[in-house]
């Protein structure tokens, strides 16, 4: 079974902080996706990667950086968290067009 | 117009009912369909990925695809309590990268 997890289920933290939220995926699949969910208005894709060291912006990708430097793991960088990033944000990978497959999610609260 | 259309509910339905579940989608370069059940603060599970149209059984589950429609059906027989959860499906198309674009999902709650 793929099997994707992510470093925490909650995280609390401050207005201004850097957040660290990492991915690791243990199929070897290439693409590796980092979504946010929010309430009413569904899933929304932040960044993906085809490869190691390859990233491309996904709809909303303000405010958020990524890093891929080995192919099981993508982490999601908050620059300078604010409290309209607060949600629930999902990790995913997929084999080629195959289906992601997510993480359990961490639920971020930035007060 | 988004991409993909689906309605958020919620549907409640008695046990033992057919649960039919559906979306509509308006880009015709998708070609692979899934169907995806999440749990209350969980993150999303596969339970259906299909390849252009026709059915797809997996014991309570049938996915339909229907392309000249550009409509995407789940049905769930014999729904039981524990099928409560918010269903999402999520398409991909095989040009312009592997990006996958999801239904803002349906929350469905099945009454023992």
């Amino acid at each position: 079974d793929v099997k994707v997890t992510q470093s925490s289920r909650y995280l609390v933290k401050r207005t201004g902080e850097k957040v660290f939220l990492e991915c690791v995926q243990d199929m070897d699949h290439e693409n590796m996706f980092w979504y946010r969910q929010d309430p009413g208005l569904g899933l929304r894709l932040i960044y993906f990667s085809y490869d190691v060291k390859m990233k491309e912006k996904g709809d909303i990708p303000e405010g958020y950086s990524v890093s891929r430097e080995k192919k099981e793991r993508f982490s999601l960088i908050l620059e300078s968290a604010s409290t309209n990033q607060t949600s629930m944000y999902l990790c995913a990978s997929s084999l080629g067009v195959g289906a992601p497959f997510f993480g359990p999610g961490t639920r971020l609260t930035v007060l | 117009q988004k991409e993909v259309e689906q309605d958020p509910g919620p549907l409640s339905v008695p046990e033992g009912a057919i649960v039919s579940l559906n979306c509509t989608y308006s880009n015709s370069a998708f070609q692979y369909f899934m169907w995806y059940r999440q749990y209350s603060r969980k993150g999303p599970e596969l339970l259906m990925y299909t390849y252009s149209s026709g059915n797809k059984e997996d014991g309570r589950f049938t996915a339909q695809v229907d392309k000249s429609s550009k409509y995407i059906s789940l049905f769930i027989r014999d729904s039981q309590p524990s099928d409560s959860a918010t269903y999402l499906c999520a398409m991909t198309s095989n040009t312009g990268g592997f990006k996958t674009i999801f239904g803002a999902g349906t929350r469905l709650f099945v009454k023992a």
